[in-house]
């Protein structure tokens, strides 16, 4: 069973730092790439980053490039955000998510298939 | 950057209802869309992937339509379990996601 866990969330004051941790299991976590989508209190989803299974490559919304590093340790199945420069508009609920991936004869399609619970992080003095 | 809208942002209806939920992307996509349902509280859960491929366990009730700009979630017949906020997210570029607005479901 894919499981999902995230951890770190919190109070912290506008300009501070935080590192949101997200521990798998249940899938080879290295074959798949991984990524953040964050909801603000009463908002819609918003994608964050995205980083490859091996954690080569990685990918950021404009509204957090520079500020965030999204990155993942495979030896121990967990992924990381690192949240530097935080602003109140960075208040919200943050999921991690499994990538999963569909091939058909033409096209690969990428898809978000498993969430953890989410973790609140609030950014306010 | 990709822009999706949804429409409508909200709806009412009864149970037995179909209903149907478009979104829009600002440029052609091709089939890169999926489709994901959200109740209060709880984590998105992912319904159709590809905009037509429907995801293990989830009821044959809800399809997915649509390719290139335009595509259409649908429920055949509305369920209890079935009111929540859908959402749906293109997937174009390898690994960079843009998400719609929502579109809510409650009772009418």
């Amino acid at each position: 069973e894919v499981q999902l866990l995230e951890s770190g969330g919190g109070l912290v004051q506008p300009g501070g730092s935080l590192r949101l941790s997200c521990a798998a299991s249940g899938f080879t976590f290295s074959s798949y790439a991984m990524s953040w989508v964050r909801q603000a209190p009463g908002k819609g989803l918003e994608w964050v980053s995205a980083i490859s299974g091996s954690g080569g490559s990685t990918y950021y919304a404009d509204s957090v490039k520079g500020r965030f590093t999204i990155s993942r340790d495979n030896s121990k199945n967990t992924l990381y955000l690192q949240m530097n420069s935080l602003r109140a508009e960075d208040t919200a609920v943050y999921y991690c998510a499994k990538v999963g991936l569909y091939c058909s004869s033409t096209s690969c399609y990428y898809y978000f298939d498993y969430w953890g619970q989410g973790t609140l992080v609030t950014v306010s003095s | 950057d990709i822009q999706m809208t949804q429409s409508p942002s909200s709806l009412s209806a009864s149970v037995g209802d179909r209903v149907t939920i478009t979104c829009r992307a600002s440029q052609s996509i091709s089939s890169y869309l999926n489709w994901y349902q959200q109740k209060p509280g709880k984590a998105p859960k992912l319904l159709i992937y590809a905009a037509s491929s429907l995801q293990s366990g989830v009821p044959s009730r809800f399809s997915g339509s649509g390719s290139g700009t335009d595509f259409t979630l649908t429920i055949s017949s509305l369920q209890p379990e079935d009111f929540a906020t859908y959402y749906c997210q293109q997937s174009y570029s390898t690994l960079l996601f843009t998400f719609g607005p929502g579109t809510k479901v409650d009772i009418k």
